[in-house]
């Protein structure tokens, strides 16, 4: 049982580049999404899915798009890379322990530098 | 739009002193609140979850609170030990959204 699984773990990007970070769960959870840390600001949510087919943006979703056409994967594209999107990219999947408890797990992280 | 803050954002103490690390939260009608703890370069480890009915939860060393009339949860960590240098995260969970707080950079002291 690998949990969740991100690859690659650092990356650097020039400005305009496109590339795709993986993340891939191996515990059927049904919830996966995407949050990214800078710096003094903590964790924002990007993307997330309830389910094979489903995303939704969160937070600050402009320059990212996800899909979600199995339930153990959930890939996040950056279309046209920009040095804001600098940062420390996690992946977390989530289930549903009781009808109002959800527990979350997180890959190891994917630092990305755009230059 | 739900505001997670924890001050202070660094905190340095001796080898053996309890550590309290606080979390406060803006709109109480949460589901649940999970702490984490992040090494360097490293990703995100559950310490405990605190379900929104439950008032603490306790895991050996560890023991958090929730009080959601006030917005407020704290963690304690009991006889801290170096290995116990880390950042602190608390989350509030809304379904299956983490809101989270910038954390609280702890330093134990040899």
């Amino acid at each position: 049982n690998a949990g969740v699984t991100q690859t690659p773990k650092f990356q650097v990007l020039k400005t305009g580049q496109s590339m795709t970070l993986q993340c891939a769960q191996d515990m059927n959870h049904e919830y996966m999404s995407w949050y990214r840390q800078d710096p003094g600001m903590g964790l924002r949510l990007i993307h997330y899915s309830v389910g094979a087919g489903i995303t939704d943006q969160g937070e600050v979703p402009n320059g990212y798009n996800v899909s979600r056409s199995t339930t153990e994967d959930f890939p996040l594209r950056l279309l046209s890379a920009a040095p804001s999107q600098t940062s420390v990219y996690f992946c977390a999947s989530s289930y549903s322990r009781s009808s109002a408890t959800y527990e979350q797990y997180f890959g190891p992280g994917t630092r990305l530098t755009v230059t | 739009k739900q505001e997670v803050t924890q001050i202070p954002a660094a905190l340095s103490v001796p080898e053996g002193e309890n550590l309290v690390l606080n979390c406060s939260f803006t709109d109480s009608a949460i589901y649940n609140l999970q702490w984490f703890r992040q090494d360097p370069g490293k990703g995100l480890t559950s310490l405990l979850l605190i379900q929104s009915s439950q008032r603490e939860q306790t895991s050996g060393r560890l023991n958090a609170s929730l009080d959601k009339s006030s917005g407020r949860s704290t963690l304690y960590i009991a006889a801290s030990q170096p290995g116990d240098s880390a950042t602190y995260l608390c989350a509030v969970v809304e379904g299956y959204k983490l809101s989270f707080g910038a954390g609280t950079t702890v330093t134990v002291r040899a």
